[in-house]
């Protein structure tokens, strides 16, 4: 079992709201990669987070955000939340981002409503 | 940008039979293809990858192919058990360029006992 955790493990909202969720990475691993999965499709890369610097964004509007702290645990942040926001959200670390084995994290189910 | 498509969408096999599972992909620039597997309400766990100086790798049961020629590659499991049962996702990625995964849609694969 890998060590990256998430919380919270679920989460309900209302649109308009906003939220912050939370990743610890795996010991050692200076990289964590955001990931929204929408059910019964595969994740959508966010953005990734190197040494507390944004190091690379898929194609995400600027509500959603994040950071990297010295620790490199790391948030998502995600504002004004619309209904179609409902999914899980998946962070993964790695030892750094040019080395590109990734270990997934449980996952915080988000539903907007 | 990157594009991977997989199929099938759903596979079911006889417990003992083997299971492959295509993806191919858009970029060529693209060097590292890992899968993972993920069962339902868990996280995606990393079962294999290749990247792209060789054209197979072996790992007991689970084996994966690619043609750069073709931009494919291929997840084989041999000897399928019930507790392969799960979501298979493929995904592509330009290793040393600390870019995100683009991942397939995925393939339910369902082993019969």
């Amino acid at each position: 079992e890998t060590g990256v955790t998430q919380s919270p493990t679920h989460l309900i909202k209302t649109r308009g709201q906003q939220v912050t969720l939370r990743c610890s990475s795996q010991s050692g691993h200076n990289t964590v990669s955001w990931y929204q999965q929408a059910l019964g499709q595969g994740p959508q890369f966010i953005f990734q987070y190197y040494r507390e610097e944004e190091n690379g964004r898929g194609n995400f509007p600027p509500r959603f955000s994040g950071l990297q702290f010295p620790n490199y645990s790391s948030e998502l942040n995600v504002n004004a939340l619309e209904l179609d926001d409902s999914a899980l959200y998946l962070c993964a670390s790695s030892w750094d981002y040019l080395r590109e084995t990734q270990y997934f994290g449980p996952g915080t189910r988000l539903l907007v409503l | 940008g990157e594009n991977v498509e997989q199929h099938p969408s759903t596979l079911s096999v006889q417990e003992g039979d083997s299971a492959v599972i295509k993806c191919t992909y858009s970029d060529s620039a693209s060097n590292y293809f890992p899968w993972y597997k993920q069962e339902l309400g868990k996280r995606p766990q990393l079962i294999i990858d290749i990247r792209s100086n060789v054209g197979e790798k072996k790992d007991q049961r689970i084996a994966v192919t690619l043609n750069k020629t073709a931009k494919h590659f291929s997840l084989h499991i041999t000897e399928t058990q019930p507790e392969d049962s799960a979501v298979y996702f493929c995904a592509a990625s330009m290793e040393n360029y600390g870019q995100n995964f683009v991942f397939g849609p995925g393939t339910r694969l369902s082993v019969l006992p």
